[in-house]
């Protein structure tokens, strides 16, 4: 099983819209995780850390984490053209000061 | 100005040649890494460093060495380039005290091995 999985295809959503993105993890005792974007062509950045069960907002992203079901999500809410990107979710070993990524998500913001 | 700098921004090489790719870091970060993306992989690690002279391997390390003298800098060579080593390179560093938090990446190196 790999570390982190995103299994979606490609997500078109129209202008306005809501984008939810989901990533489950494999290693039980992780506990920092992190969504980041990267645009065509460019090096990834991140937009969003949590570290506990629950929501976390920040403007219009909202990152959720439910470590019983290992398991993070990221909601993109009045998705615009700018949001359009590859999101890629990266968790942190447990025992190991490295991070692993998913193979991340690509997001079609439709005007 | 202050940031992480890889070069070169694009390579060509040929097979069987030792290419180096430099990464340079101005905010004295402890942690520094090596990832590669290719289409259908993500991002995969290949060396990473907690501090200057301490480095461990990431799960595609063969092929590849790194060394770390100097805090700042973290280069990663390809010892005898093969074609399944074109792909683009990442370099990134982190600060977080206890642990790596948030990664600051470069701005990629595209490698080329015809």
């Amino acid at each position: 099983q790999k570390e982190v999985e995103q299994n979606s295809g490609p997500l078109s959503v129209p202008e306005g819209a809501i984008a939810s993105l989901n990533c489950t993890y494999s290693d039980r005792g992780s506990q920092s995780f992190f969504w980041y974007r990267q645009y065509s062509g460019k090096s990834p950045e991140l937009i969003m850390s949590i570290y506990s069960n629950g929501d976390k907002e920040d403007g219009r992203f909202t990152a959720q984490l439910n470590k019983a079901s290992q398991y993070v999500s990221l909601l993109i809410r009045d998705s615009q053209p700018s949001d359009s990107a590859t999101y890629l979710c990266a968790v942190n070993v447990y025992g190991n000061n490295r991070l692993a990524f998913g193979k991340g998500n690509q997001v079609v913001v439709i005007p | 100005d202050a940031g992480i700098t890889q070069s070169p921004r694009y390579k060509i090489t040929e097979t069987g040649r030792q290419v180096t790719l430099m990464c340079h870091q101005t905010w004295s970060h402890s942690y520094m890494f090596w990832y590669r993306q290719d289409l259908g992989h993500g991002l995969r690690l290949i060396y990473y460093s907690a501090a200057a002279d301490i480095t461990d391997k990431g799960e595609v390390s063969d092929g590849y060495v790194v060394s770390r003298s100097k805090t700042e800098n973290f280069p990663l060579t390809l010892e005898s380039a093969t074609r399944s080593q074109t792909s683009v390179y990442f370099c990134a560093s982190s600060g977080k005290a206890g642990g790596i938090g948030e990664l600051f990446f470069g701005e990629g190196s595209r490698l080329t091995v015809l």
